[in-house]
C-alpha cells in the first residue's frame, strides 16, 4: 500500500463542513483511495472510496486531485456524533492502516 | 445491508487457555476475509488474510501456529487463539470483502471483539 500522510488531529464546530485532508503521493495506478472512520472501542466504519474520480454519497464527499496525490474528504454538515478518528488508505487489497486524523467537532 | 457481526464481544480468559474468535458477513458472501489486532491508542495492524478453502496468509512477525484461522464457508471466518498469554490481550477486528465487485467493492468491518488475558 502506498503510505498516506494525514493531520494528527482537526477541529470543526458543529453545523458547518468538516475538510480532511490527506496526501498519496506514492500511489499507484490501480490502488484507491478509501476513508474510514473509527469511533472509540468500535470497528472501522466505511465511508467512501474512489479511484480517480471525486465521489459523493450518503456521508461524504471525495475530492481527488487530478495527480491522485492527494484528496480531501469533506463532511458537508458535521455533527458532534461525527467525532472519531478517520483514516485515509491507498490501497488495492488489504487495508494499511496509519495512525489518521482525530476529528473533534464541538457544538 | 453490508453487515459484519463478531462473537464474543468481549471475552476474558485464563492464562494458557484458546479463544475462539467468529467473524461473520451476514448478508453477503465474502471470498476475503481480514484479522486485525488493534492495542490501546495504536491504529489497527493488519495479522492476516484469510481466502475461503485455503490456508490463510500472515503478516510477517504473527505466529500462525498461535493465532490459527479457519475460512470454511464464504460468510464465516474463526480466529483461534491458542495457548493465550497476557500480551495478546488486545482488540480484534475482523472485515469481510465481498465477492462480487459490484457496489459493495470494498471491505467491511466487524464490531470487533476485545480479548483481555489474566
Amino acid at each position: 500500500d502506498a503510505k498516506t500522510t494525514q493531520p494528527p488531529s482537526m477541529d470543526c464546530a458543529e453545523g458547518r463542513a468538516a475538510n480532511l485532508p490527506c496526501n498519496h503521493s506514492t500511489i499507484s495506478g490501480n490502488e484507491y483511495v478509501y476513508w474510514y472512520r473509527q469511533i472509540h472501542s468500535q470497528g472501522p466504519q466505511y465511508i467512501i472510496h474512489g479511484l480517480k474520480n471525486n465521489e459523493t454519497n450518503e456521508m461524504a464527499s471525495l475530492i481527488i486531485t487530478e495527480d491522485r496525490k492527494s484528496s480531501t474528504l469533506i463532511l458537508p454538515h458535521a455533527t458532534l456524533r461525527d467525532t472519531a478518528v478517520y483514516y485515509c488508505i491507498a490501497a488495492y487489497n488489504a487495508l494499511t492502516f496509519g495512525k489518521g486524523t482525530m476529528l473533534l467537532v464541538s457544538p | 445491508g453490508a453487515v459484519v457481526s463478531q462473537h464474543p464481544s468481549r471475552v476474558i480468559c485464563k492464562s494458557g487457555t484458546s479463544v475462539k474468535i467468529e467473524c461473520r458477513s451476514l448478508d453477503f458472501q465474502a471470498t476475503t476475509m481480514f484479522w486485525y489486532r488493534q492495542f490501546p491508542k495504536q491504529s489497527l495492524m493488519l495479522m492476516a488474510t484469510s481466502n475461503e478453502g485455503s490456508k490463510a496468509t500472515y503478516e510477517q512477525g504473527v505466529e500462525k501456529d498461535k493465532f490459527l484461522i479457519n475460512h470454511a464457508s464464504l460468510t464465516l471466518s474463526t480466529l483461534t487463539v491458542t495457548s493465550a498469554h497476557p500480551e495478546d490481550s488486545s482488540f480484534y477486528i475482523c472485515s469481510a470483502w465481498p465477492q462480487v465487485l459490484q457496489k459493495l467493492d470494498t471491505q467491511y468491518f466487524g464490531p470487533g471483539t476485545r480479548l483481555t488475558v489474566l
